[in-house]
């Protein structure tokens, strides 16, 4: 079964700390991983994919497949990253996005 | 259009009755998504369609869930009997088929249709 968890409902850190929020899937084979991000009145959109190995605004994320994580990073948080993360698993042969519970992060002043 | 729409933006029902939600997915793609998003529960998948393929309702919470797509375009999220625990944020997605050689496929979100039972 497809599962992805987020433990942490809401993280808060101050401005110009260091942020990860934490993800971990269940899928028995080699998945697509995905990171979404809902700003606040926003509609959710795509902040980055496993596949790509890009860093946006910032962010990066490293698939472990030992560990079945796929944390997202950030070194020095900003007040505009202040938003709700959700990780996304889709499975390797297409199909249907399952979606961790999300992360409310809050960066404060 | 340019994005996915949904409507309505809002909806307030009374509890048992029937309510319909529309999703128009931007033109070409051909997988469509459903989720519901509540407070504390994430986003929920609820039913998945792909082209022509039989749909993936694993996601249904109830018998009372059911949703259609005509054309491979439109589709409809329909709620019988609706009940206060069906109160919460309706979100579609559309996107190009996802298969393998092209990884990372990215699903493109409406604006959600809030539905209240009251």
């Amino acid at each position: 079964a497809q599962r992805v968890t987020q433990p942490e409902k809401l993280l808060s850190v101050f401005k110009g700390a260091p942020v990860e929020l934490k993800c971990n899937y269940s899928y028995s084979g080699s998945p697509e991983l995905f990171w979404y991000v809902q700003y606040s009145r926003q509609r959710l959109q795509l902040l980055l994919r496993h596949i790509s190995r890009e860093s946006i605004k910032g962010f990066t994320a490293d698939l472990n497949k030992g560990e079945t994580s796929f944390h997202l990073k950030k070194p020095f948080a900003q007040e505009e990253d202040s938003a709700m993360y959700y990780c996304a698993l889709r499975g390797a042969m297409g199909g249907k996005l399952i979606f961790g519970q999300g992360t409310e992060l809050s960066v404060k002043p | 259009g340019a994005g996915v729409s949904q409507s309505p933006s809002n909806k307030v029902t009374e509890k048992g009755k029937d309510v319909e939600l529309r999703c128009d997915p931007i033109s070409g793609h051909t997988a469509l998504y459903w989720y519901r998003q509540s407070l504390g529960q994430g986003l929920e998948f609820l039913i998945y369609f792909q082209g022509n393929s039989a749909p993936d309702k694993s996601g249904l919470p109830s018998d009372r869930f059911s949703a259609e797509r005509t054309g491979g375009s439109v589709s409809t999220l329909t709620i019988q009997r609706t009940q206060q625990e069906d109160s919460a944020v309706y979100l579609c997605a559309s996107s190009l088929p996802p298969h393998r050689g092209r990884e990372g496929t990215e699903a493109f979100f409406g604006q959600g249709t809030r539905l209240t039972v009251v």
